[in-house]
Formats: structure tokens, sequence, C-alpha cells
């Protein structure tokens, strides 16, 4: 249980284009998500919160006109990287927590990740 | 903003021997959680240990939590060629109502057959 895929697991795209990538919980349902991104050999740095529902929360120095972020469902969250440009070449990796999950749940179940390259 | 930070190591041990990495953090926390990522990978939960706790077990894995000196050590031992992944503690509070983590550096660990 609690897996959480994305799609696609890699994308090459030219500048100035967007790309949409999507984070699914496929056996809980989340109300919140989390996307990260990182940089080869470095930590995770979190971008946004997604809330079902409602808008998404940014993180300081994270653009939310680039970043976009749709939460249309308890299973669905997409981020949208409009524009692309070379310097938002990453990996980008999404979280989620289990809503149904009894008591507090801390944990959160991580998708295998979006390698983004802008060529 | 990143509150988990371990001296970002880079270990290399032989097969069998253990593996033991360090965390520290900086402001206060509901719970501390590693997490292993294995190259151009997502993340793996490993354990979860709660700001009331001091030591917690999982098979071949001890973590241990110092909230007086904010800071926290994963333990592997007996450590496999398996084992060889980057591991990263990430501090959970109740930021905003909705847990955000925040990630420390990371420590690579290469376990040689």
């Amino acid at each position: 249980g609690a897996v959480v895929s994305q799609h696609p697991s890699w994308v090459i795209c030219k500048s100035g284009t967007s790309v949409k990538i999507e984070c699914r919980s496929l056996d809980f349902q989340a109300t919140t998500m989390f996307w990260y991104r990182q940089f080869p050999k470095q930590s995770l740095m979190l971008m946004a919160t997604s809330n079902e529902g409602s808008k998404a929360t940014y993180e300081q120095g994270v653009e939310k006109d680039k970043f976009l972020i749709n939460h249309a469902s308890l299973t669905l969250s997409t981020l949208t990287v409009t524009s692309a440009h070379p310097e938002d070449s990453s990996f980008y990796i999404c979280s989620a927590r289990d809503t149904g999950a009894g008591g507090v749940q801390y944990e959160q179940y991580f998708g295998p990740g979006t390698r983004l390259t802008v060529t | 903003s990143q509150q988990g930070e371990e001296d970002p190591q880079a270990l290399s041990i032989q097969e069998g021997e253990n593996a033991t990495m360090n965390c520290s953090y900086k402001t206060s926390i509901n719970n501390l959680q590693w997490y292993r990522q294995n190259s151009g990978r997502g993340l793996v939960h490993l354990i979860l240990i709660r700001s009331n706790e001091r030591e917690k077990h999982s098979g071949r894995l001890r973590v241990t939590l110092d909230t007086s000196k904010k800071s926290s050590s994963l333990l592997i031992t007996a450590s496999r060629a398996a084992d060889t992944a980057s591991y990263f503690c990430a501090t959970g509070g109740l930021l905003y109502g909705n847990n955000r983590l925040a990630f420390g550096k990371g420590n690579q660990v290469v376990v040689i057959p």
C-alpha cells in the first residue's frame, strides 16, 4: 500500500515550452501533496504544498506563476513548469500524506521522481 | 527552510560493517525521519522517531534522537551492498498545520561487497 506514482519519469523539452508532471496517490487519498526539486548530489528542496481544492502554498523564492500547481482531486496533483529554461532542469519529486490514516500521520510517501531536461 | 542538516558525508565501508551517520537541526521538531534514496530514484521512508522518543529500532536500523543537542544518528548494522544509497534526515513540525518536512544534505553510503 501507500504507493505514489509520477508521470512522466523523464522528459526532455525545448526552452520556452511548458511541461506538466503528474503525481498520483494510487491506493490512498491525499488532501495534501508536496513538490520538491533536487539538483545533482544535493538535498530535496520543498517548492510548494499542494492542497486539494484550494491554492497551493509556495515556499519563499519559488515563482508561483512559473510553477503552476493544480490539486483537483484527492489522488492527483500536477506541477506545470511554464516557459521552461535550462536552469529549470532538475529532478522533481512529489510526496503525499495519507489523509485517511488514523490519528496524526507524519510519514510522507514519495513518488519515483521526474527528470526534467530543458534544452 | 532547511532544518535537518546532517554533515554531508561520503561513507565507504566493507560489507558486514556498521555505518553511522549523523543529523543536526536548528529548531524545535515534532518528529525526525530518515529516508533512503537510490541514485536517480525517489525516497523510501526508513524510520520515524518522535520528539519524545530517544531511540528506535527497525530491523538493522537504529535511530537515536537527542533533542537537547538537536541531533540524531542513524546506525545501519551488518551492512549489505544493497544498502548503498544516499540517506537523508528530515525534520517534521506542525508548520502551517500540514507537517512540511525539511531535508538535510544527505549522506552517501557505499557498501563494498
